[in-house]
This record gives structure tokens, sequence and C-alpha cells, in this order.
């Protein structure tokens, strides 16, 4: 069963923002979000992460609810290479050791 | 360039054919993990090691072996495959095993598996 839900896909223009939403409604309290996304024909690459507070690094911003039971990631103004499979995860709890992808958001960017 | 060096990128392989995938890692990780992504499922871990040693054994069938000669390298051998285990094999790895959810994982490219 998934531990997050995010919409299967996604469209933007190239230049705009891209707000890609995650419901993760059973983290634990301990539990980091962490963003990874896919390539066409590549493995996936880290994004981003954090726990409780807003997080930016150079490729994208991470926006997390208050209640930790949704986040948000943002890219500032999508390029086409851009274009990707978005995962949001949580580690799995069944296994210390795994991350839970989930089918994450395929987005498209439209030149 | 990840650090994370898969080979070979594609593979086609017979019913009764013995292959091996490689994964070299150039991160001075301690961790190794080879995961499976088949078309329209989340990506299934498959095994994981620490420092050569395997701490994690997701139910995989035994016609996939994998070997950790030294931390830098992991092999997954293959074996009598069905064409049902044609997919996107994952290599990746880690500064320590995924225990600590602050953990960032480095996936190579992959390489794809057709079983004919």
């Amino acid at each position: 069963d998934a531990k997050t839900t995010q919409p299967n896909s996604m469209e933007s223009n190239e230049e705009e923002p891209v707000h890609l939403p995650c419901n993760h409604s059973t983290i634990s309290g301990t539990d980091y979000i962490h963003w990874y996304r896919q390539l066409p024909s590549q493995g996936p690459e880290y994004v981003i992460h954090g726990l409780t507070s807003n997080v930016n690094n150079r490729m994208a911003s991470l926006a997390i609810a208050e209640d930790r039971k949704s986040s948000t990631l943002i890219l500032h103004r999508a390029t086409l290479r851009d274009a990707a499979v978005y995962y949001c995860i949580l580690r799995d709890l069944t296994g210390a050791n795994n991350l839970f992808f989930g089918t994450g958001t395929r987005l498209t960017v439209i030149p | 360039e990840t650090g994370v060096t898969q080979t070979p990128r594609h593979l086609v392989m017979g019913m009764t054919n013995k292959k091996s995938l490689k994964c070299e890692q150039h991160l001075g990780h301690n961790a190794m993990y080879w995961y499976k992504q088949s078309a329209k499922k989340p990506l299934e871990l498959m095994f994981v090691y620490s420092l050569e040693e395997r701490v994690e054994n997701n139910s995989v069938p035994s016609r996939f072996s994998p070997e950790c000669p030294n931390s830098s390298h992991l092999f997954l051998h293959l074996h009598t495959l069905q064409p049902e285990d044609s997919a996107l094999y994952l290599c990746a790895s880690s500064p320590e095993v995924f225990m600590s959810s602050g953990n960032t994982i480095y996936f190579g490219e992959g390489s794809w598996l057709t079983v004919v």
C-alpha cells in the first residue's frame, strides 16, 4: 500500500513555476520527506529532502505543511530538461533499509 | 555522471543463459543496493549490502544471485531467468545503509535486461 499519493501527471509551460504536490498523511514524526526524479532512460536522481522546515537548493524548493501530512516540490522556472517522473518518498517502515518510491508524477514541460 | 557506473547498459539473454550485471561506485560509500524497475510498477528493492555484507534480501528468487567482493563493487548474477524478469535493473549506493532518513541514495543509469 502506498505511503505517498501524487497525481499521475502534470503539465507546465516552459519558464513557468511548477508546484508538484504530495500527500503523506501517515508520515511518522521522524521521517524525512525525500524527492527524487527520473529522467527518460536514466536512474533516479536526488532532488531535495526535508523534515519540518521548508528547504531550498539549486534544483528546487520544498514546502512542507505544518502538520507534515503534505508537501510540495517547487521548480521555480521549468525547463525542457525538467521533464521527468518526480517521486515523493518516505522511508519504508516495513524495511528500514528501503525508500518507498510509489509511481510518481510524470511532468511534461511544454515549449 | 552520478559516480555509480553500471555495465552493460543493455543485455538480451535466453532463459538458459548465465550472465552478470556489474556495478561500481566511485563515491567511497559503504552501502550498495540492487533495485528492479518494471514497466508501470514502483521501484522494488532487491538486495542491500553494507560493507560487503548482505543486510537485506527482499524475497528475491534464487535465480538472482548478488555478490559484493568489496565496498566499491556489486554484481548481480543471472541464471535461468524468465521473460517476466525483463526490466531495468538499477544499482545504487549511499554513505551508510539507509537506516537514517537523512541519507541520500545515488543511482546508476541502470541495465536494461530483456529475457527471451
